[in-house]
């Protein structure tokens, strides 16, 4: 099945610097690959999505990149602010309905 | 108009009870799901449900019964609790098909004493 490694773990970084998550994934048949922000005493936010027929997709602050020979995708957030701080989910799957398989998730804490 | 609703948020309970979870969306989506995020905030799927009918049953002890009456409602009965219980359940739906994204719930923290 589907195995999903995100790294770092934590990533603290000084307001207005980017901010880098990476994911590797181990099933060539994933298609779908979502990133969640979840703050604390919440739920899982989908922040932002690619499909595996893009190479990139950028949101404001946010941007996404999928490398599917390498199997790996990653998150970028640029001039990051205070409220970015969260717990960051990377997930795969494929769209025949398969369920999100999650990363480990990062901890990333944005000091001002 | 919350989108993916659970109840309670909140469940204290002893050891060896029975205890019910409940999950609603009125998105229209028709699958659902149950995960468990441990103490170390993994993510791990339980359960799909897509228009009624059980998908998916991972590696779960059977003192885990997942109910779905409608598309619209999956709920998750635990019997016989353990202490190994303890953790917060999130009630996800999504659309299978071109437009594939997940809503998750607020979560249930459950602990058992």
């Amino acid at each position: 099945g589907e195995n999903v490694e995100q790294h770092p773990s934590t990533l603290s970084v000084q307001e207005g610097d980017s901010a880098v998550i990476k994911c590797t994934y181990s099933d060539s048949a994933s298609n779908y690959f979502p990133w969640y922000k979840q703050e604390l005493g919440k739920g899982p936010q989908l922040i932002i999505d690619i499909r595996s027929n893009v190479g990139e997709k950028k949101d404001q602050r946010i941007a996404v990149t999928l490398n599917k020979t390498a199997k790996h995708f990653s998150l970028h957030i640029t001039e990051t602010q205070p409220e970015d701080s969260a717990v960051y989910f990377c997930a795969a799957s494929n769209q025949a309905g398969t369920a999100l398989i999650f990363g480990k998730g990062t901890t990333l804490s944005v000091s001002s | 108009d919350t989108a993916v609703s659970q109840t309670p948020k909140y469940l204290v309970t002893q050891m060896g009870n029975d205890k019910s979870i409940k999950c609603e969306q009125n998105l229209g989506h028709d699958t659902m799901y149950w995960y468990k995020q441990d103490s170390k905030k993994f993510l791990k799927i339980m359960f799909s449900y897509n228009n009624k009918e059980l998908i998916i049953n991972e590696t779960v002890p059977n003192r885990f019964s997942p109910k779905s009456p409608d598309k619209a409602h999956l709920n998750l009965h635990i019997n016989s609790l353990e202490l190994g219980d303890s953790a917060v359940y999130f009630c996800a739906s999504g659309r299978t098909g071109a437009n594939y994204g997940y809503t998750f719930g607020s979560g249930t923290r459950l602990t058992v004493v």
